[in-house]
Formats: structure tokens, C-alpha cells, sequence
């Protein structure tokens, strides 16, 4: 089983629509948990950070953690063309956020005007 | 806003050869990182660097890899005798004491 699992897409959405990215993973070790933007020939940016269980909403981005699932989620509302892009979720241990994160695989995702 | 700063933004090397990938960390940061992306493959650890020294480190680096700090402000990653398997995007990060890693826009390293 692989330690970080995400639907690599594509999805394709409407601008306005709701959109619900996810992962789970097997590693109960994960405590930090984090949601990356990615933009063609671009670095990671970073967008939403957690610590353990509970959700944390950040304007149109609402994240959220359940460690009994082993499964977090992003969500993002009024979808604009603007958030085309991949999306990454990346997970560290019990050695803190300077741990070495793991990635998911990303999720392409595509809003249409 | 403070950025991670990665130079250069593409580098072509022949098979063999030695290359340096520079990193600027944001300068209050204290921890550093480099990670990669093979194409069409998910993000991978590489290692991350602490106090001047290694703090942890992943299978794929191996004797072929090493890090440095040279100056207060550069972390640099070198491969020695590249090869093929080695083409792959490479990203610096850095991050605050458990604050979470900023990313670079990384290398395109293409090995001929």
C-alpha cells in the first residue's frame, strides 16, 4: 500500500463550482498535513497547513483532517479559472513540520470559464 | 513576500559530468531541503539540512549527492558523474522551526 495515495484526475469544473480534492494515507505517524498549489513549470505553493485532526478554512479554501480515516480533504468554493492547477497534498511525522513531507501524486484540476 | 530562489532555472549537462544546483533560502529560515520530480511522478524527499549538517536523507541519496552550505546565505545540492535516471526537477524548500517548508521554483535538470 502505498504510504500517500491521490486521484490524479483530471476534474474538470465549471467557474463557481465547489470542488472537493482528497488523499489518504497509511502512515498513522502523519501528524502535519499540508495542501500545495502547483502551477505548470512552477514550485510548489504552499496553501493550507494542519496540525492533527479538526478542519481550518482560509477564504474559499476549507481543509480538513481525519486522522481516524487516515483521510484529509480540500475544499474550494466559487471555483475561478484562476485556481487551474495541480494540487498537492504532502504529509510529515512525529519529528514536526521541518520533516521530510510526502507527496501525493497531485490532482490536475481545471476550471472553465 | 520572502521567496526561496533557485538558480539556475534549467540546466542541460552530458552524461557523467558534475553539476551544482544553487538555492537562495528565505533568510530567516533555519532548515533547508531539497526534494525532486521526475516527470510525472510525485514530489521525493532527497534530504534536509540542519546546523550545518545532514539531518536526514533518503535511499536515493547516495554517494553521488551531497549538500552545502558554503555562506550564510547559498545551500547548494551537487551530483557527481551524472546520469540519464537523473533528469528530473529539483526543489529547494525551506521552513522555520516546525513551520511549514516554501518551496522554490526549482531546476529542470536534463542529462544528454
Amino acid at each position: 500500500q502505498k504510504e500517500v495515495e491521490q486521484d490524479p484526475g483530471p476534474l474538470s469544473v465549471p467557474e463557481g463550482a465547489i470542488v472537493s480534492l482528497n488523499c489518504t494515507y497509511s502512515n498513522s505517524a502523519f501528524q502535519y498535513f499540508m495542501w500545495y498549489r502547483q502551477y505548470s513549470r512552477k514550485g510548489p505553493e504552499l496553501l493550507m497547513y494542519t496540525y492533527s485532526s479538526g478542519n481550518k478554512e482560509d477564504g474559499r479554501f476549507t481543509a480538513q483532517v481525519d486522522k481516524s480515516s487516515k483521510y484529509i480533504s480540500l475544499f474550494i468554493r466559487d471555483s475561478q479559472p484562476s485556481d487551474s492547477a495541480t494540487y498537492l497534498c504532502a504529509m510529515s511525522g512525529g519529528g514536526g513540520s521541518n520533516y521530510k513531507l510526502t507527496f501525493g501524486k497531485g490532482t490536475l484540476l481545471t476550471v472553465n470559464p | 513576500e520572502p521567496e526561496v530562489t533557485q538558480t539556475p532555472s534549467h540546466q542541460v549537462t552530458q552524461m557523467g559530468q558534475e553539476v551544482i544546483l544553487r538555492c537562495v533560502p528565505i533568510s530567516n529560515h533555519l532548515y533547508f531541503y531539497w526534494y525532486r520530480q521526475i516527470l510525472g511522478q510525485k514530489v521525493e524527499f532527497l534530504v534536509s539540512f540542519y546546523n550545518n549538517e545532514i539531518s536526514e536523507k533518503s535511499e536515493i541519496f547516495d554517494d553521488q549527492f551531497s549538500v552545502e552550505r558554503p555562506d550564510g546565505s547559498n545551500f547548494t545540492l551537487k551530483i557527481r558523474s551524472t546520469k540519464l535516471e537523473d533528469s528530473a526537477m529539483y526543489f529547494c524548500a525551506s521552513s522555520e522551526n516546525n513551520q511549514p517548508q516554501h518551496f522554490g521554483d526549482g531546476t529542470r535538470l536534463s542529462i544528454l
